[in-house]
């Protein structure tokens, strides 16, 4: 059971618009930024998203996100294909990286 | 080309212990924080540990405390965990991880891992 939830499965068909949430607390979310963390089936997780709404170089700016209060959010524009993976929020609280369950994302 | 190759993982019975170890090369892991990340098979990522860039700073995941020790040596470029007392729920792919001071959840570099299996 994590301290960052998210929803186990999410889905879109392409060219469509989804969102993944991350809900937490004041003690993580509510005090520290939120990372997000793709992984493609059979590899090493890649950072998508930096200090709530940062995009690493080589990121498409179709990925984004956002934080408000305790809740984070990833939203993917223009589904593709390739983006069929799990997606992983988390948070750094200063001592522990604190990670979300993970979210399943279909491409239909 | 910037890498992290973990290793020293493999089959090991209930009780035992095994040390990973990352080799970082084409960059210095000096200017990093390290972790170690893991995830059992068919499971989420869990964080097991950090160290700060001089090894100042050590955390460790409760799950893991006084039964894993991580340490580097930034001479050598590399990362290691000392695994004793493992169990079947240690069994898990793991992950070497580096991320700028500052930003502890900005893992900018993983290694591919190196699967870690606990059973008789």
């Amino acid at each position: 059971q994590s301290v960052l939830t998210q929803p186990p499965s999410a889905s879109g068909t392409p060219g469509q618009r989804v969102t993944i949430s991350c809900s937490g607390s004041s003690s993580n979310i509510g005090s520290y930024t939120v990372n997000w963390y793709q992984q493609l089936p059979g590899t090493a997780p890649k950072l998508l998203i930096y200090s709530n709404n940062q995009w690493p170089s080589g990121v498409p700016d179709r990925f984004s996100g956002s934080k408000s209060g305790t809740s984070a959010s990833l939203a993917i524009s223009g589904l593709q294909s390739e983006d069929e993976a799990d997606y992983y929020c988390a948070v750094w609280d200063d001592s522990s990286l604190v990670f979300g369950g993970g979210t399943k994302l279909t491409v239909l | 080309e910037i890498q992290l190759v973990e290793s020293g993982g493999g089959l090991v019975q209930p009780g035992g212990s095994l040390r990973l170890s990352c080799a970082a090369s084409g960059f210095s892991i000096s200017s990093y924080s390290m972790n170690w990340v893991r995830q059992a098979p068919g499971k989420g990522l869990e964080w097991v540990s950090y160290i700060s860039r001089r090894s100042t700073t050590i955390y460790y995941a409760d799950s893991v405390k006084g039964r894993f020790t991580i340490s580097r040596d930034n001479a050598k470029n590399s990362l290691y965990l000392q695994m004793n007392s493992l169990t079947a729920e240690d069994t898990a792919v793991y992950y070497c991880a580096s991320a700028p001071p500052g930003n502890g959840g900005k893992i900018d570099y993983w290694g591919q891992g190196t699967l870690v299996t606990v059973s008789s």
